[in-house]
């Protein structure tokens, strides 16, 4: 049981670049998110998905992409990369119910140049 | 509008004292859940505990507790017996659990905690 996964680790890109942040889960949990973290601004949620086929924005979904084809992957896209998007990225998953708790991946530090 | 506020951006503690970090929020929800993580410098998040809002007692989990007190909207975490492996970043964060099964979590900036030894 590896819980969440997220890959890369590290991640340098230039500007108008396109990627994939990868997810995965173990956990057959139904809703996953994807968060960014920046200094001084604490989590903001960037798109979730409450099953698979299903995805929803968040806070700040302008830039980014995300689709749900199965329950255990979550893959996040960058279609133009921008220096704004600078940041470390967190993936969560949870069962589902509202006071389940949220399983956090590892982290991708991404750095747009 | 939801709100999450930890007012401490840096605490020190020393090694084995106990610490209490501050969480305030605010919500018109009279249901809701309010977490604890706790970041350490390898950026993982690490869930703590758990209070719901209609919970009677407050949550504890081995060293970590927390102090809530509903109608002062604060949910404060405290630490006994401080370990040098307790220095991270710790985040409030509260869902409102009327509003859907897929409601955000809503996150405070974080407190810095460093233990000396």
């Amino acid at each position: 049981n590896a819980g969440v996964t997220q890959t890369p680790k590290f991640q340098v890109l230039k500007t108008g670049q396109s990627m994939t942040l990868q997810c995965a889960q173990d956990m057959n949990h139904e809703y996953m998110s994807w968060y960014r973290q920046d200094p001084g601004m604490g989590l903001r949620l960037i798109h979730y998905s409450v099953g698979a086929g299903i995805t929803d924005q968040g806070e700040v979904p302008n830039g980014y992409n995300v689709s749900r084809s199965t329950t255990e992957d979550f893959p996040l896209r960058l279609l133009s990369a921008a220096p704004s998007q600078t940041s470390v990225y967190f993936c969560a998953s949870k069962r589902g119910g509202i006071t389940d708790t949220q399983y956090f991946g590892p982290g991708t530090r991404l750095t747009v140049l | 509008a939801q709100k999450i506020t930890q007012t401490q951006p840096g605490m020190f503690v020393q090694e084995k004292e106990a610490v209490t970090l501050d969480c305030t929020y605010d919500t018109s929800d009279q249901s809701y859940g309010l977490f604890w993580y706790k970041q350490p410098s390898s950026g993982e998040m690490i869930f703590l505990i758990y209070q719901g809002s209609y919970d009677e007692q407050n949550a504890t989990e081995g060293r970590y507790s927390l102090n809530f007190q509903k109608a002062r909207k604060s949910a404060n975490l405290v630490i006994s017996a401080s370990q040098l492996g307790d220095s991270a970043m710790y985040f409030c964060a509260m869902r409102e659990l009327n509003a859907g099964n897929n409601r955000k979590l809503i996150w405070g900036l974080g407190t810095s905690l460093a233990v000396n030894p």
